[in-house]
């Protein structure tokens, strides 16, 4: 029974660059978050989406971020024209219709390094 | 929105000695849940208490929620080396969780 699968685990751009992060949720889960954890700090909501809805995106900044949930294929955090402060480790997870509340399922997160 | 606030924010103790973090909100929460997160990891769920004065064991740990719903505590009796990590509590709304700051813990022998 896989886990939340995200790639690339490890990610180097070079500032004005676009990064794409991927995130397939658990087998059966319909609902992701994403998750930023700058070095030394707690994790930071980003979004949370279904299947090819925003839901809540109050955590997202107002540029250069975007994120979707297709309908085939795995959620995309993408950033736009990145920054050195883009670097962190960004974490998706997932949960399924009537789960415990509050209990994700979180990936590996990718790294991402902004050069 | 929300805030929980977590003290200490690093512990450093010797094997086999206790272990306490606590979580704080100026707000009364609906829901507390803790995750921990081992050094170059992800954060893995533990447990989620909603109920006033809810306590909940899981082997040497043991989770509290104040009867105020404003703290919650999670204690460790007689740290073990795999329990190096940090202790994340958070709270959360229909659509995401906020997570505290987190309390670093090492274990040394």
């Amino acid at each position: 029974n896989a886990g939340v699968m995200q790639n690339p685990r490890h990610l180097v751009r070079r500032r004005g660059q676009e990064a794409r992060l991927r995130c397939s949720p658990m087998k059966g889960h319909s609902h992701v978050y994403w998750y930023r954890q700058l070095p030394e700090e707690g994790l930071k909501f980003m979004v949370y989406l279904q299947k090819e809805n925003i839901i809540d995106e109050s955590g997202m900044p107002k540029e250069r971020f975007s994120a979707e949930f297709p309908k085939e294929g795995p959620s995309i955090l993408r950033i736009q024209q990145v920054v050195r402060g883009d670097s962190a480790a960004y974490f998706c997870a997932s949960s399924r219709e009537g789960q415990v509340f509050g209990e994700q399922y979180f990936g590996p997160g990718t790294r991402l390094t902004v050069t | 929105g929300q805030q929980v606030m977590q003290i200490p924010q690093y512990q450093h103790v010797q094997e086999g000695e206790d272990f306490t973090t606590y979580c704080n909100s100026s707000t009364t929460l609906s829901n507390i849940q803790w995750y921990k997160q081992r050094p170059g990891g992800h954060p893995v769920f533990l447990i989620q208490l909603v109920k006033s004065g809810e306590v909940k064991k899981q082997k040497r740990l043991t989770f509290q929620f104040g009867e105020a719903k404003k703290n919650s505590s999670l204690h460790i009796t007689a740290t073990q080396t795999t329990d190096v990590g940090t202790y994340f509590c958070s709270t959360g709304t229909a659509s995401k969780l906020t997570f505290g700051t987190g309390t670093r813990l090492q274990v040394t022998l």
